[in-house]
């Protein structure tokens, strides 16, 4: 059985910090995995998408990376800002009966950048 | 713009009551899926459509149905029988019914059970 887990569960950093979030998945026969943000109360958005053929993926100050062999996931925020507060959530998509691809969803890394 | 539009944001329900929730998306996607979020936890499936008139249980399902009429709509009913409905209900869509790409979300309903 697939399962996502993240590390840290949560980060305080002060502005202007790279960071990184880590995603570990224990079953490597996986089809893409996504990054989403999430703020308090709200719905997903997602942040980025790699396939399972990809090493990586960048957008703007996000750059995350993709080792199934190992089974880990990371999410590399450049020069951290307070907007960049939030839960981010890593899901690894896995071919299940039916020709459907379904997502596995880790608990999230709570990140505070304060000023 | 496109996107997926949930209703109510917040319901309140008495014990013994079912509630639907409502989702609706205008970005033409096939496939859609009903997620429960409780606090500290990762998302887990309820349900899922792949296409119009078609739908499959996901991890959760019991205690909860839908209903899959027309391509835009994906409407949770949750019934009295679920046991433990406090949460954060949350509706996405894919572009196509395998799943492939990005899954688009939208903004959430909050039930709480008095």
């Amino acid at each position: 059985k697939q399962e996502v887990t993240q590390i840290p569960a949560a980060l305080s950093v002060p502005e202007g910090e790279n960071l990184v979030l880590n995603c570990s998945f224990t079953d490597s026969a996986i089809y893409n995995l996504q990054w989403f943000r999430q703020d308090p109360g709200k719905g997903l958005t997602s942040l980025l998408l790699i396939q399972s053929s990809q090493r990586e993926q960048t957008s703007g100050r996000l750059n995350a990376s993709l080792d199934k062999s190992s089974g880990r996931s990371t999410l590399y925020i450049a020069a951290s800002q307070p907007g960049d507060s939030a839960t981010y959530l890593c899901a690894v998509g896995a071919w299940v009966s039916g020709g459907y691809n379904k997502l596995i969803f880790g608990a999230g890394t709570r990140l505070a950048v304060h000023p | 713009d496109g996107g997926i539009t949930q209703s109510p944001k917040y319901l309140f329900r008495k014990e013994g009551q079912n509630v639907t929730l409502s989702c609706e998306q205008n970005l033409n996607h096939d496939a859609m899926y009903w997620y429960r979020q409780d606090p500290g936890q990762g998302l887990r499936l309820i349900y899922y459509s792949q296409i119009v008139n078609d739908f499959q249980k996901g991890d959760i399902a019991e205690g909860y149905s839908v209903s899959r009429e027309k391509k835009e709509s994906f409407p949770l009913t949750v019934t009295s029988a679920q046991k433990n409905p406090t949460a954060f209900y949350l509706c996405a869509s894919s572009i196509d019914r395998r799943n492939t790409g990005e899954l688009f979300f939208g903004e959430g309903s909050r039930l709480t059970v008095l």
